[in-house]
């Protein structure tokens, strides 16, 4: 079936540090892929998605890239913010259009 | 545009209540997904609700129901609650559901159910 699988967190990081979270993915197809955020005490945001092989989706300076051969969708950033402290999470979209996600990765910024 | 409305943000229970939960999505958004969040499992997709239809479903009990009205308002409703449905319930509405540009989900603040 289909699968999410993220790095474990929490990540923790100095400001203006480089930022990778690790995803890769198992499904049948081609599925779209997404990067959502949760700060605390709220839902999800959307930060970026990507809908086929090749794609980059960016967004407020995070990107990832649709990697076809290695299955991954690998979130960056050059240089990472405090207000960047949240939980991270991969998903995929299934062929019934629903989301199926990672278990989220946590990523604290230090000033 | 007002973003999708979850309420009430927070409900405490006893186990063996029942518990009713109400999403409005965005305005001209015609799809509404319902999710759980628990620290132990994650999230996991409950049911979606296509113009007041019952489109998909995920792996939970029958406990577990929901309905959508014509305005495309969705309500989602736990019966004889147990320890383990404290939970975040999170819901996201998106145009179609469908593929293509349409299929981004848009989602709420969620409501934190605390079943004691």
């Amino acid at each position: 079936g289909n699968s999410v699988t993220q790095m474990e967190g929490p990540v923790t990081l100095s400001e203006e540090a480089f930022l990778t979270i690790n995803c890769t993915y198992t499904a049948t197809g081609y599925p779209s892929l997404f990067w959502y955020v949760q700060y605390p005490g709220e839902g999800l945001q959307l930060l970026l998605k990507a809908t086929k092989a090749d794609d980059k989706g960016s967004n407020k300076g995070f990107e990832a890239t649709y990697r076809k051969e290695t299955t991954s969708f690998h979130l960056e950033k050059g240089s990472v913010q405090v207000s960047d402290s949240a939980v991270y999470f991969c998903a995929l979209m299934d062929s019934n259009y629903q989301l199926i996600w990672g278990a989220g990765t946590k990523l604290i910024i230090k000033p | 545009k007002a973003g999708v409305t979850q309420t009430p943000r927070y409900l405490i229970k006893t186990r063996g209540q029942q518990v009713t939960l109400s999403c409005s999505p965005i305005s001209g958004h015609r799809s509404v997904s319902w999710y759980q969040q628990t620290p132990g499992q994650g999230l996991q997709f409950l049911f979606e609700y296509f113009s007041e239809t019952q489109r998909n479903k995920g792996n939970f009990p029958g406990r577990f129901s929901g309905r959508q009205f014509s305005n495309s308002r969705s309500e989602m409703n736990v019966s004889t609650l147990e320890l383990g449905d404290s939970a975040l319930y999170l819901c996201a509405s998106s145009p179609t559901g469908t593929g293509g540009t349409k299929n981004i989900q848009y989602f709420g603040a969620g409501t934190r159910l605390s079943v004691l």
